[in-house]
């Protein structure tokens, strides 16, 4: 079974930074490009960042580019997103999804003084 | 505003067949495949169909996909109670190097 679960968001300040983090299961991790998606309280879901089955490629959505960083530990099976500089409106709940086989159950990040 | 285009709502009866919609462009759906997605209210999205048509293993064969162009649809048949949720698709869009969204679609059963 597809297991993909989330972990270290919270509250933190504006300018604030925090680091995500998905463990992978039941999938070949190492050979699947891997996304975040993020969904504000009450609003769609949008886009964020991925990356390349050997994290060679990366990619970012205009908002959150030279603040967030999307990395990968294959042997680790693990995904990450490191998020500097934040803003309130990074506030939403933070998926970790791979596109053919599911989404983790999401992790919240709130950004407020 | 979502790249791609879905109604806001749609409605039926528990047993009839209902289509969900979404719009995009040759730089999204036209050149890329459709995912589509049920979100219960506080829950993350699950993956109904991938690849336009193809259903993961678990979801019920009332659910299936389609596309034509620059269009996709989302079809339920046998409509359920258990049915209402929202309902996103998504595409990989070339122009914006990124994941695209529609807006969802409010799923009620009557």
């Amino acid at each position: 079974e597809v297991q993909l679960v989330e972990s270290g968001g919270g509250l933190v300040q504006p300018g604030g930074s925090l680091r995500l983090s998905c463990a992978a299961s039941g999938f070949t991790f190492r050979s699947r490009w891997m996304h975040w998606v993020r969904q504000a309280p009450g609003k769609g879901l949008v886009w964020v960042s991925r990356i390349s089955s050997d994290g060679g490629t990366t990619n970012y959505a205009d908002s959150v580019k030279g603040r967030f960083t999307i990395s990968r530990d294959n042997a680790k099976n693990t995904l990450f997103l490191q998020m500097n500089s934040l803003r309130a409106e990074d506030t939403a709940v933070y998926y970790c999804v791979q596109w053919e086989l599911g989404w983790g159950q999401g992790t919240l990040v709130t950004v407020s003084s | 505003q979502s790249v791609l285009t879905q109604p806001p709502s749609a409605s039926g009866t528990p047993g009839q067949r209902v289509t969900i919609s979404c719009s995009g462009s040759n730089s999204n759906i036209g050149s890329s495949a459709v995912n589509w997605y049920q979100q219960v209210p506080g829950t993350a999205p699950k993956l109904l169909i991938h690849a336009n048509d193809q259903r993961p293993s678990g979801v019920p064969d009332r659910f299936s996909g389609s596309k034509s162009g620059t269009s996709a649809s989302l079809a339920i048949s046998g409509l359920q109670s258990e049915d209402e949720a929202d309902y996103f698709c998504a595409a990989w869009d070339g122009s914006l190097s990124g994941l695209v969204f529609g807006g969802g679609t409010k799923l009620t059963v009557l």
